[in-house]
């Protein structure tokens, strides 16, 4: 079974201050993780995926196979960045179902 | 880039009448496409797995009668919730990936509301 926990439903940071939302899987195999942003009112939209190791509007996240989690982190808050994120795994192969953490509600505040 | 096209954006239906609502690949082919179900403020749980040219492939706890997929070509995968209850209502998205692009490709999602 896939599993991915993010412990914190809301996170309230000031704008400048450094971002870190959590992620945590649970996945026999060798997973593909992503995040995903939800901005109001608008699609579900990739940010980044472990593989790429790229970064995508100041975010990053590093796989951590020993303590199983890919925390999405930004040095600097933007205002813009306020959405809801969601964690998701995948397991290998495109046919493969995308399996969703409860997500967090991230809130930059001026 | 990769799009998903999903029609309608909102739907009101009486109790007992029958939904569909369609999932459409513009510009690529998805043999596979999964159906996902978000109430309010809460995440995404995957209903089913939706197969061109087989049966889809529910997850547990979902009534495949009520929720029947057909995924009758390479393009389009529907969705129709049938004898609909007001405990249906919620927020139908559906998702794709394109065999070239780096993730998964969602609709815009189906806001149903059974009256």
């Amino acid at each position: 079974a896939q599993r991915v926990t993010q412990p914190e439903k809301l996170l309230s940071v000031f704008k400048g201050a450094p971002v870190e939302l959590k992620c945590n899987y649970s996945y026999s195999g060798s997973p593909e993780l992503f995040w995903y942003v939800q901005y109001s009112r608008q699609r579900l939209q990739l940010l980044l995926r472990h593989i790429s190791r790229e970064s995508i509007k100041g975010f990053t996240a590093d796989l951590n196979k020993g303590e199983t989690s890919f925390h999405l982190k930004k040095p600097f808050a933007q205002e813009e960045d306020s959405a809801m994120y969601y964690c998701a795994l995948s397991g290998q192969g495109g046919g493969n179902k995308l399996t969703f953490g409860t997500g967090t509600q991230l809130k930059v505040e001026l | 880039g990769a799009v998903v096209s999903q029609h309608p954006s909102r739907v009101i239906c009486k109790s007992g009448t029958s939904v569909k609502i369609e999932c459409r690949s513009l510009d690529f082919q998805a043999t596979t496409m999964f159906w996902y179900r978000q109430f309010p403020k809460q995440s995404l749980m995957l209903m089913a797995t939706s197969n061109e040219g087989s049966k889809a492939t529910y997850e547990q706890g979902v009534e495949k009668d009520k929720f029947l997929i057909n995924h009758a070509s390479l393009t389009l995968s529907t969705l129709t919730v049938t004898s609909a209850h007001p405990e249906d209502s919620s927020f139908y998205i559906c998702s794709a990936r394109p065999g070239q692009t780096p993730g998964y490709t969602f609709g815009s999602g189906t806001r149903l509301t059974v009256v």
